[in-house]
């Protein structure tokens, strides 16, 4: 089956800890993106990457940060710096050229206590 | 600059009623697309529909149709004979080239409830 798989689904951290949340994907796409959702609120661009081993800043990427070693994967770790972590996290993907739907994975919910 | 704006935060109806969920942006690119996802409770984004700028046909889906109008920027989105399956936060959204790269840019969302 083809599709974005993200591990975990919870995740707890305390307070000061460094966190590493999964994206995987076997759609054969070039892009990646990193969203993060509050409760009632839409979805902001965190880190996206078109090719491997580059990536830009979305609009909230302090505190965040991300790679891109192969094309199927675009890990996201949340650092100790991030002032406010709690949230959902989703990771999509999608075709490069033109404007292309994004297919979003299950995502994370990461609280820190 | 892009924007999305989903005024209705939450919509209450019950079971079979239709419903309207409205959608306006904000863009200067003359070239765009527009888009609809569902965030079921499960919290995975499921595509809808994707419609370009320069195609004002309205578009029908089994219970599902959008209304694209270009002269009042909207991209509404209604649900015929509601069901209770079709609880869920709704999303519009708005792609467009921003410093090279195409991205998407999300409104607020409208939560919908169907009571049976």
């Amino acid at each position: 089956d083809g599709g974005i798989t993200q591990s975990p689904k919870y995740l707890f951290r305390k307070e000061g800890q460094n966190v590493t949340l999964s994206c995987e994907q076997n759609l054969n796409h070039d892009a990646m993106y990193w969203y993060r959702q509050d409760p009632g609120q839409g979805l902001r661009l965190i880190y996206y990457s078109q090719i491997v081993n580059d990536f830009q800043k979305g609009d909230i990427a302090e505190g965040y940060s991300v790679s891109r070693e192969k094309k199927e994967s675009f890990p996201l770790t949340v650092t100790s710096a991030q002032k406010n972590p709690t949230a959902f996290y989703l990771c999509a993907s999608s075709i490069l050229q033109g404007y292309n739907e994004q297919f979003f994975g299950p995502g994370t919910r990461l609280t820190v206590l | 600059a892009q924007k999305v704006t989903q005024a209705q935060t939450e919509i209450s109806v019950v079971e079979k009623e239709d419903v309207t969920l409205d959608c306006v942006y904000e863009t200067r690119d003359t070239t765009y697309y527009l888009f609809w996802y569902k965030q079921p409770p499960s919290g995975e984004l499921v595509f809808l529909i994707r419609r370009n700028s320069f195609d004002e046909q309205n578009e029908i889906s089994g219970r599902y149709s959008w209304n694209f109008q270009k002269s009042t920027s909207s991209f509404n989105f209604t649900i015929t004979a509601s069901q209770v399956v079709d609880s869920a936060v709704y999303f519009c959204a708005l792609s467009g080239t921003i410093q090279g790269a195409q991205k998407l840019v999300f409104g607020q969302g409208t939560r919908l409830t169907i009571n049976p």
